[in-house]
């Protein structure tokens, strides 16, 4: 069936590294790609998102990009600083059929001061 | 902008119990759903909903009901709990199949 993984399960870096996440989806008609972050408490709030037309989005120091032929796509985060300390869960969906977002298992982001 | 808003936060039922989670959008989103999130499980579908009158199972559904009479509530009915369904649920809502998802802050609930 449709599937989403998702690596490493938890990422610790220093203060002002990248951090780089993973994502490999299985059903090839998706074209839908979110990102999202969750702090403590608190429902998962999107970050950023890529369609299956582009190849790479950025918004400062986020960005995604997208490989349609591996069906695989990443969240790179440059400058990382505390405050990006979260789960992030990336997701794949598409226009028509079931209308499910599957989601991956979600990536336990640690940034150490 | 209230978005999604859930109720209530925290919950502590007994086992056999029945209770309604709340969910309301302010956004005129068509799809709504709702996930259950356990340690190490990620976000898990419960039931989703494409529109008024229209509800449809996800990957776990046994011991939940959902039934959406507008297009702005969605309520989650647990039917008689168990301690199986302790978790966080939170709803969330879109206006189409592959548009951003909106999450509301989730119902933690323990089932004694």
């Amino acid at each position: 069936g449709e599937n989403v993984e998702q690596h490493p399960s938890t990422l610790s870096v220093q203060e002002g590294d990248s951090a780089v996440i993973k994502c490999t989806y299985s059903d090839s008609a998706s074209n839908y790609f979110p990102w999202y972050k969750q702090e403590l408490g608190k429902g998962p709030q999107l970050i950023i998102d890529i369609r299956s037309n582009v190849g790479e989005k950025k918004d400062q120091r986020i960005a995604v990009t997208l490989n349609k032929t591996a069906k695989h796509f990443s969240l790179h985060i440059t400058e990382t600083q505390p405050e990006d300390s979260a789960v992030y869960f990336c997701a794949a969906s598409k226009a028509s059929g079931t209308y499910k977002y599957i989601f991956g298992t979600g990536t336990r982001l640690k940034v150490l001061a | 902008n209230a978005g999604v808003t859930q109720t209530p936060k925290f919950q502590v039922l007994k086992t056999g119990q029945s209770m309604t989670l709340q969910c309301a959008q302010d956004m005129n989103h068509e799809y709504m759903s709702w996930y259950r999130q356990d340690p190490g499980m990620g976000l898990r579908l419960i039931h989703y909903s494409v529109g008024a009158g229209i509800t449809d199972q996800g990957e776990v559904p046994n011991g939940y009901n959902v039934s959406r009479s507008t297009t702005e509530d969605f309520p989650l009915r647990l039917l008689s709990a168990a301690p199986s369904q302790t978790s966080v649920y939170f709803c969330a809502s879109r206006s189409y199949s592959n548009q951003p998802q909106h999450f509301g802050d989730g119902t933690r609930l323990s089932i004694l």
